[in-house]
């Protein structure tokens, strides 16, 4: 199977911060990588598909990039409705998850 | 929309057979998955099953335990586990796979609200 590895594991932030959250496969997956926003008590919610691409409906200061074996997940101003956990994923093989990254306040 | 249900506790060694009712959607026209998440860890994809049954993958983890199935005529997906361990304890989510525009990429939406599945003696 491929593993996924994100860091940080966590983090705090204050409103209007810029972050970079990364997510690594352990091969090569093309740009066959999602990245979710998952809140308490709901349901993973897709913001990035294909590495780059912005689902519909997510706010434009969610980005994506990368490609091959590093990726990285960017909100450009740090919303108070963002704070969350952050899931990569990888569809190339099977599917893995990864192991996450918990926004917290400051 | 997805319902799951069939969790509950077992002992160690024991089995469950998990369900999922789907609507809204031609449920023989999707890849649906199994993906779980145990208490303080992140979500674990279990196993993922094609529109026609034709292709099966299943996580390492589970791999000879687990066996996921389909009745499209029912609109209905299923997970039956054997050998149940402890580190199988977890909320056990149905979702579907979305294809974007080209066919070539997808992800996981909708989800299914979960049903707990706790292996304890």
């Amino acid at each position: 199977d491929i593993q996924m590895t994100q860091s940080p594991s966590s983090l705090s932030a204050s409103v209007g911060d810029r972050l970079n959250i990364t997510c690594r496969a352990s091969q090569s997956i093309g740009i066959y990588l999602n990245w979710y926003q998952r809140k308490p008590g709901k349901a993973p919610k897709l913001l990035i598909y294909a590495a780059s691409s912005l689902q519909s409906g997510v706010p434009s200061r969610f980005s994506g990039s990368g490609s091959g074996t590093d990726f990285t997940l960017t909100i450009s101003s740090l919303q108070p409705e963002d704070f969350a956990t952050f899931y990569c994923q990888q569809s190339y093989s099977a599917r893995t998850f990864g192991p996450g990254t918990k926004v917290e306040i400051k | 929309h997805l319902v799951e249900s069939g969790g509950g506790l077992v002992r160690p060694g024991g089995s469950l057979r998990l369900s999922c009712a789907a609507s809204g959607f031609t449920f023989n026209t999707y890849t649906m998955n199994w993906v779980r998440q145990a208490p303080g860890k992140g979500l674990e994809w279990v196993a993922s099953l094609s529109s026609s049954s034709t292709y099966i993958n299943y996580a390492d983890s589970v791999k000879g335990r687990f066996t996921i199935s389909r009745d499209n005529a029912k609109n209905s997906l299923f997970l039956q586990m054997n050998s149940l361990r402890a580190e199988d304890t977890a909320v056990y989510y149905c979702t579907r796979e979305n294809y974007d525009s080209s066919g070539e990429y997808n992800w996981f939406d909708p989800w299914g609200q979960g049903t707990q599945v706790t292996v304890s003696s």
